[in-house]
């Protein structure tokens, strides 16, 4: 069964510290998709970065990086130097490449970032 | 500012009320989709639509009916509804088809409540 586990319902930090929130999947497919989506206060979930099964490397952009570890079934989001904008519900999804109209979202993890 | 609108943004409605969200994206993207989401719950996939084709149907009971009359253009119409349907609903869309799942932009949502 596919299924996507963000343990991690609400973090807490203060302004600058590093934080990273996890992201475990499941999925029997070889060919597959992770995403990453920020939903600010007001509502709409923003995308963070795609990423597909067969690119394990790390991406930085910015304060934002992302390590992928199909090892671990494992697609782990770190924001460093945390601003008070940053805070807002994430969520990491899952979509195969079979159906790729439908993605596998986790809960979700609160991050609240303060001053 | 987001490529897709929403309206309203909240909306109260008794359980005999017949009321219509409307989405509206400004993306020249083929595909939209309604979301439910709901606390505690990963975010459902309702409908889609691709090329103003409705292409699923997650199982969502008859008194939520989708209608797309266009590419630019999506609406959901609630009749009869249950206090349990309280719940943000997203609009989104997506460009396809393409080699796997594209980015979704999203709306900021209708808080819907049901009393």
């Amino acid at each position: 069964a596919q299924k996507v586990t963000q343990a991690q319902t609400e973090i807490s930090v203060v302004e600058k510290e590093d934080v990273t929130l996890d992201c475990v999947y499941e999925t029997r497919d070889t060919t597959y998709y992770l995403f990453w989506y920020k939903q600010p206060p007001s509502g709409e979930l923003v995308f963070l970065i795609r990423r597909n099964s067969f690119d394990e490397q790390n991406e930085i952009s910015g304060r934002y990086s992302w390590n992928f570890q199909k090892s671990t079934s494992s697609f782990n989001f770190t924001i460093t130097a945390s601003q008070v904008v940053d805070s807002a519900v994430y969520f990491c999804a899952l979509s195969e490449a079979y159906n790729n109209r439908k993605l596998i979202w986790g809960l979700g993890t609160s991050l609240a970032v303060n001053p | 500012e987001t490529g897709v609108t929403q309206t309203p943004r909240h909306l109260v409605m008794g359980m005999t009320n017949k009321k219509s969200l409307k989405c509206e994206q400004h993306l020249g993207h083929n595909a939209m989709y309604w979301y439910k989401q709901s606390a505690k719950k990963p975010l459902e996939l309702m409908f889609v639509y691709s090329l103003e084709e409705r292409v699923e149907n997650n199982s969502v009971p008859s008194r939520f009916s989708p209608e797309c009359p266009n590419s630019s253009h999506l609406f959901l119409h609630l009749h009869t509804l249950q206090p349990e349907d309280s719940a943000l609903y997203l609009c989104a869309s997506s460009q396809e088809p393409g080699p796997g799942q594209t980015e979704a932009f999203f709306g900021q949502g209708t808080r819907l409540t049901v009393v």
